[in-house]
């Protein structure tokens, strides 16, 4: 166990609707990240956050969007969903927001749009 | 521009064999941190290693050795004795210094015969 939190662990919803996908960090880390895990893509960086900041920005798409509570729990949000969208989402966590730290992974939100 | 390129994309062995996990990865930078983590079938990534670039030391944890050689930008991972549970997807990972994002290999799957 990492003591990295997402829910839901899996989702199914249709083409066009939104979903938020909720991530709690390690006890302490003050990083978050979100990747995104596809078969095509394979696992693809989409946006960092540190201590409520937005940190560092990947391949994310506009209809996606995120954010870091006060509490430093985490949302990342899918707007218009199509059917590419589906994917193992990851959310990880660091202590600091530096290079090097090591980044814990949490078990993953599976999305299906169908 | 940094890549990781993992050449195996599956390996297939009988249990008790040793197996070696070939990274291979790309950097400008002289400062940067080298990472294999693991992904069970259930799906969540599983932290193992973390190596500084500055550190060629190889390392051994229990069947678990990494063998980091820096001339050929190489960061590999050996199982010894290999088990069933062995079994998974290992990514290999790079961050350089000053980004903290994490950029992946396309992983190695592992089956481990029973």
């Amino acid at each position: 166990d990492s003591g990295v939190t997402q829910t839901p662990k899996h989702l199914i919803t249709a083409t066009g609707q939104r979903v938020t996908l909720r991530c709690s960090p390690r006890s302490g880390d003050l990083s978050v990240y979100w990747y995104q895990q596809s078969l095509d893509q394979g696992l693809q960086f989409l946006i960092q956050y540190y201590n409520g900041e937005e940190r560092a920005k990947g391949n994310i798409l506009e209809r996606f969007s995120a954010q870091q509570f006060p509490d430093l729990h985490s949302e990342l949000n899918l707007s218009s969903l199509e059917l590419g969208d589906s994917a193992l989402y990851f959310c990880a966590s660091s202590l600091q927001g530096a290079s090097g730290n090591t980044i814990y992974f949490g078990e993953g939100s599976w999305l299906t749009v169908v | 521009a940094q890549k990781v390129t993992q050449a195996q994309t599956e390996i297939s062995v009988v249990e008790k064999e040793d197996v070696t996990l070939d990274c291979v990865y790309e950097t400008r930078d002289t400062t940067y941190y080298l990472f294999w983590y693991k992904q069970p079938p259930s799906g969540e990534l599983v932290f193992l290693i973390r190596r500084n670039s500055f550190d060629e030391q190889n390392e051994i944890s229990g069947r678990y050795s990494w063998n980091f050689q820096k001339s050929t930008s190489s960061f590999n991972f050996t199982i010894t004795a290999s088990q069933v549970v062995d079994s998974a997807v290992y990514f290999c990972a790079l961050s350089n210094q000053g980004a903290q994002k994490l950029v992946f290999g396309q992983g190695t799957r592992l089956t481990i015969n029973p």
